[in-house]
């Protein structure tokens, strides 16, 4: 049973790029969260997708963008990136929304680095 | 606003002692869930153990139990026999309609 796929695993973007990550979610599992962790803290809430829509949305600017597909899979798009963006990034998949009560499955995230 | 505070930065214990984790956290929420996930270098969040808020009942898995105080919004981890293999940063998580993470502690398992 697959857990959760994240490609690439590392990525390296110049300021005012633009980048897309993305997730595969664990077998079974219909929800997309994605954090970003950066270096020393506990990640931090960006979105949530369920059936194709956001549904959650953190702190974070509309640089910040994400898709679902039908397949459950998502895309996390950060456009003009900026060096702040340099972060680990994770996604995790759980079964169900709005509640995030049945756990979370995460993968091991895509370590960003913008120059 | 839902926040999670862990205010140990980092502890270190002896192979097979036991070490407690501190975690506090504040929700608005009625219906709520907890975690402890960990995190070692590998960077791939692992699940430890969960508690749904509704429960009085501490939840242990194994060698990991918690100590839910829902009055005093307190959720510490308590690691018995602790192993090598624990070695790792730990997050305590809030999770209700949006879930919140704690700022991580480093637990650091000596030989």
């Amino acid at each position: 049973d697959a857990g959760v796929t994240q490609s690439p695993t590392h990525l390296i973007k110049t300021r005012g790029q633009q980048v897309t990550l993305r997730c595969s979610p664990k077998s079974g599992h219909d929800t997309v969260s994605w954090y970003q962790q950066a270096l020393g803290q506990g990640p931090q809430f960006i979105f949530q997708y369920y059936e194709e829509e956001e549904r959650q949305r953190g702190n974070f600017p509309d640089r910040f963008s994400g898709h679902q597909f039908p397949n459950y899979s998502s895309e996390l798009n950060v456009n003009a990136l900026l060096l702040g963006d340099s972060a680990l990034y994770l996604c995790a998949s759980s079964l169900g929304q709005p509640k995030f009560n049945y756990g979370y499955t995460f993968g091991s995230g895509t370590r960003l680095t913008v120059v | 606003a839902q926040t999670v505070t862990q205010s140990q930065p980092e502890m270190s214990v002896q192979e097979a002692e036991t070490v407690t984790l501190s975690c506090t956290y504040d929700t608005s929420e009625n219906n709520y869930y907890l975690f402890w996930y960990k995190q070692p270098p590998s960077r791939q969040m692992i699940l430890v153990i969960r508690q749904e808020a509704y429960k009085q009942q501490n939840a242990t898995e194994n060698r990991f139990s918690v100590n839910f105080q829902k009055a005093a919004k307190s959720f510490s981890l308590k690691i018995s026999d602790s192993q090598l293999g624990d070695t790792a940063m730990y997050f305590c998580l809030a999770a209700g309609n949006k879930l919140t993470f704690g700022g991580g502690t480093r637990v650091l398992v000596k030989p």
